[in-house]
């Protein structure tokens, strides 16, 4: 389930299960929209990102929905596995505007 | 392709001294360089902008002359945090961006910072 914590909301699974993660971006101007993990320690790593223009992309078991009409963003990931818990940025910028604004980010939890 | 590389990794000083963390991008020539902080389980506090042959702007509430930043080459910018105190111990990250993909930013591995 998902819970709410003091700092990072916290999404747990079970291996293999479908996960689905859930931003929700601040800014209507926003035209470009990237998804980072970050494992403890580590940099955030890039795994898929969207343009405004498109509804819904896919990668490697992920796919990133946008919905513009209420500002939502979704990272899925299929057939969760123990190495994908980390924690998940989305994070928003305007085309040609350098800086990223990123979300508070989820942790989530695979179990195996 | 993309890779940042950040060094040191961690590194431990003593109040009142200096530290200078390299932030490299080894397969790509960077024309814009970020500097971050990050505290435990929160996100990414962009911390100043870096381009290449110019100063750096920072975000409101940085201090430009305790966090130095330089940018001499496409490739490589540092973060000096000056006269450290026990305040700055933080999880300094960096991330470039190349000219070919102007939006996408490429993350370091992170520098972790402790101020005794």
């Amino acid at each position: 389930g998902e819970s709410v914590g003091l700092h990072l909301p916290t999404l747990s699974v079970q291996e293999g299960d479908n996960s689905i993660i859930n931003c929700a971006y601040s800014n209507s101007a926003s035209d470009y929209f990237i998804w980072y993990k970050q494992e403890s320690g580590k940099g955030p790593q890039f795994i898929i990102d969207i343009r405004s223009n498109m509804d819904k992309r896919q990668g490697q078991r992920v796919t990133v929905l946008l919905n513009k009409t209420v500002k939502h963003l979704s990272l899925q990931i299929a057939a969760t596995q123990p190495g994908d818990s980390a924690v998940y940025f989305c994070a928003e910028t305007v085309s040609g505007y350098s800086t990223l604004t990123f979300g508070k980010g989820t942790m989530l939890l695979v179990s195996p | 392709g993309a890779v940042v590389s950040q060094h040191p990794s961690w590194v431990i000083c003593k109040s009142g001294t200096s530290v200078k963390i390299e932030c490299r991008s080894l397969d790509f020539q960077a024309t814009t360089m970020f500097w971050y902080r990050q505290f435990p389980k929160q996100s990414l506090m962009l911390m100043a902008t870096s381009n290449e042959g110019s100063k750096a702007t920072y975000e409101q509430g940085v201090e430009k002359d305790k966090f130095l930043i330089n940018h001499a080459s496409l490739t490589l910018s540092t973060l000096t945090v000056t006269s450290a105190h026990p305040e700055d111990s933080s999880f300094y990250i960096c991330s470039a961006r190349w000219a070919g993909y102007q939006e996408t930013q490429y993350f370091g591995p992170g520098t972790r910072l402790l101020v005794l």
